[in-house]
């Protein structure tokens, strides 16, 4: 799976927008990006995923550059809640059982 | 509550103890995960079960022994740790074979080895 550069730490008030980075420059055509973010002592938690379009859920959105070498996360609505570490994992899917490596990812901290 | 549940959620073992860490998920899910995350480490990835058998092993010592028994249950076995194995052990469970999934995580298991 292709390696991921990501910030090591961020902040951002409450109620804006937070926009996280991810460079994952030697990312292969099959692979998908995810993101996951991971709340003090808890299991991580799913956030989105994308392989070249743009994506939108309800917590966030994945921006993905056109040349798939990098990829943005976006919570519009920053919360003191959304202060966690966030990964940016690239995979291939398609095999049940294949693996998630997990990084340093960013310690996004929410300000009040 | 994610649909992974892990018991128990704290565990505390001396290094002549044997105990289990169990996981279940009743999400329809055919792949489950156990993962280890030290202090101040990423995660690490221990064992992979897809379809009830063992796919992967990460050169984890045979001091830890998972079992499987069926798609809704993994079980981590523990024998003659030693401190350093202290940490939060996570379960992940992944549904299907094929497609592209996202990973259901448990709240995970704290143990301290003394």
């Amino acid at each position: 799976d292709a390696k991921t550069t990501q910030p090591t730490s961020m902040d951002c008030a409450e109620g804006r927008a937070a926009n996280l980075p991810c460079n994952h420059s030697t990312i292969s055509g099959n692979e998908y990006v995810y993101w996951y973010r991971q709340i003090h002592s808890q299991g991580p938690q799913y956030i989105i995923h994308g392989l070249k379009n743009n994506e939108t859920n309800e917590m966030a959105s994945l921006i993905i550059t056109e040349d798939r070498k990098s990829s943005t996360l976006i919570l519009p609505h920053a919360t003191l809640r959304d202060t966690a570490v966030y990964y940016c994992i690239v995979r291939v899917a398609g095999t049940s059982g294949s693996r998630l490596t997990f990084g340093e990812g960013t310690q996004l901290t929410v300000n009040p | 509550e994610t649909g992974v549940t892990q018991t128990p959620r704290h565990l505390v073992m001396g290094m002549t103890n044997k105990k289990s860490l169990k996981c279940e998920q009743h999400l329809g899910h055919n792949a489950m995960y156990w993962y280890k995350q030290s202090a101040k480490k990423p995660l690490e990835l221990m064992f992979v079960y897809s379809l009830e058998e063992r796919v992967e092993n990460n050169s984890v010592p045979s001091r830890f022994s998972p079992e499987c028994p069926n798609s809704s249950h993994l079980f981590l076995h523990l024998h003659t740790l030693q401190p350093e194995d202290s940490a939060l052990y996570l379960c992940a469970s992944q549904r299907g074979a094929g497609g592209n999934y996202g990973y259901t995580f448990g709240s995970g298991t704290r143990l301290t080895v003394v």
